[in-house]
């Protein structure tokens, strides 16, 4: 298995405060990404790391910022939560640029629920 | 824009049947189409992948061409077990801001009885 893992594995929090996710990588893979997964949804990503303090937005970046200072860290901050924030959150990594290459490695996921 | 279309489910079989999973695409130039599994309480991990148009990709009796003709990557497996119950993800890459990133399609939930 890809050393990846999420903390926490589920939360529970309530609606306006603030909420961190972690993602810890032992791979030294340069790409890192932050998806949530919702019914009817499938996957959709909210931002991604290219490398250390490089970041971009994804689909449905709104709510969401993210920070990486190390390579193996990459955390995913909801400045207010909301109710539709309510999900289940994965982290994944790659260490190449070209994807028909490189494959995507997810970690087992953080489920969130916001009241 | 880059977008992927799977068959709706869920998909119940009994074991020993065979499995087809619909899949196609819209995409600009010539993506990479992949197939994830998501078993439950898991991660999704790769199940095959194809990089050009006719490239076959298999694993674990899985098999899916890509079919550039179609815009189609339909997933088969001969002879289903209830292992491989599961949720099933086709995705393309595409091109964002220089980094290649995957879209997915919204999961096709297969259950096989005994």
């Amino acid at each position: 298995d890809a050393g990846i893992t999420q903390s926490p594995r589920h939360k529970v929090t309530e609606t306006g405060t603030p909420v961190t996710l972690r993602c810890h990588q032992t791979e030294n893979h340069r790409y890192m990404y932050w998806y949530r997964q919702d019914p009817g949804h499938g996957l959709r990503l909210i931002h991604y790391s290219y490398g250390v303090k490089d970041t971009d937005k994804g689909e449905v970046s709104d709510g969401y910022s993210v920070s990486r200072s190390k390579t193996e860290d990459f955390l995913l901050t909801l400045e207010s939560a909301t109710s539709s924030q309510t999900s289940v959150y994965f982290c994944a990594i790659s260490d190449g640029d070209t994807m028909a290459k490189n494959i995507q490695y997810f970690g087992a996921g953080t489920r969130l629920s916001v009241l | 824009g880059n977008s992927v279309t799977q068959m709706e489910g869920p998909v119940t079989l009994s074991e020993e049947a065979f499995l087809t999973i619909n899949c196609t695409y819209t995409a600009t130039g010539y993506p990479s189409l992949f197939w994830y599994v998501q078993y439950p309480g898991e991660g999704l991990q790769l199940l095959l992948k194809a990089t050009k148009a006719d490239d076959k990709g298999s694993n674990k009796g899985f098999e899916a061409t890509y079919r550039k003709e179609t815009t189609s990557f339909h997933l088969e497996k001969g002879s289903v077990q209830v292992s491989d119950s599961a949720v099933y993800f086709c995705a393309l890459s595409r091109t964002q801001g220089g980094s290649e990133k995957l879209v997915f399609g919204k999961g096709t939930k297969l259950t096989v009885n005994p």
